[in-house]
């Protein structure tokens, strides 16, 4: 089983829809887990972190699933500018630095 | 204030050759990490240094490639000698690690192709 795994996509969506993407975990002592967003041919971007709790970043919202080791990121109301490949990201072990990234979904979203 | 810088950008080489990559964190970072993405195998951890030590190297795919860190703002990636599955964009990182998990910051990278 793959440390982290996300669906590839792509997800094509029109602009104002509602998208998400899940991820799911497979080592139970993960602690830290994060969104990241890498833009055809650049580096990877912190979106934003995920807590226990879900939080939210404008139209962006996290969620975190322990017991399932599952986490979604929904995005409202998509603009154009959203069009990018998110990765999800989790600390590998407790107290670990070192993170994991998901293969990454693709996402576009069209006019 | 300026991110990682990486050099050089793009990199052809042929097969056989020494290939050095470089990298200057972000001042005050006291974390490092090289990582490797390909289409097939997404991003992947190939070494990490906190404090110019190497913490973890267990990513490092064979003896052919070694990682040094002999200050805190430069770090060289090399592959020796290079072979055309080495292709791949060959990210560096660097994080303020203070505690707990800080942001980890990537360069622009540098897209390796070995002939």
């Amino acid at each position: 089983r793959k440390e982290v795994e996300q669906d590839p996509g792509p997800f094509n969506v029109p602009e104002g829809a509602t998208v998400a993407f899940n991820c799911t975990y497979s080592n139970s002592a993960s602690q830290s887990f994060f969104w990241y967003r890498q833009d055809c041919r650049k580096e990877p971007k912190l979106l934003m972190s995920v807590y226990s709790s879900g939080n939210e970043d404008g139209r962006f919202t996290a969620q975190l699933n322990r017991a399932s080791q599952y986490i979604s990121l929904l995005i409202r109301d998509s603009k154009l500018s959203d069009s990018a490949t998110y990765l999800c990201v989790v600390n590998s072990g407790a107290g670990s630095y070192q993170l994991t990234f998901g293969k990454g979904t693709k996402l576009s979203v069209i006019p | 204030d300026a991110g990682v810088i990486q050099s050089p950008r793009h990199e052809v080489t042929e097969m056989g050759q020494e290939v050095t990559l470089r990298c200057k964190p972000i001042s005050g970072h006291n974390s490092l990490f090289w990582y490797r993405q390909t289409m097939m195998r997404g991003l992947e951890l190939l070494i990490y240094f906190n404090n110019n030590v190497p913490i973890d190297d267990s990513g490092m795919p064979e003896d052919r490639f070694s990682a040094k860190m002999p200050n805190a703002s430069f770090s060289t990636l090399k592959i020796q000698p290079s072979e055309p599955r080495d292709s791949a964009v060959y990210f560096c990182a660097s994080s303020l690690l203070a505690g707990g998990i800080d942001t980890q910051y990537f360069g622009p990278g540098t897209r390796l192709t070995v002939l």
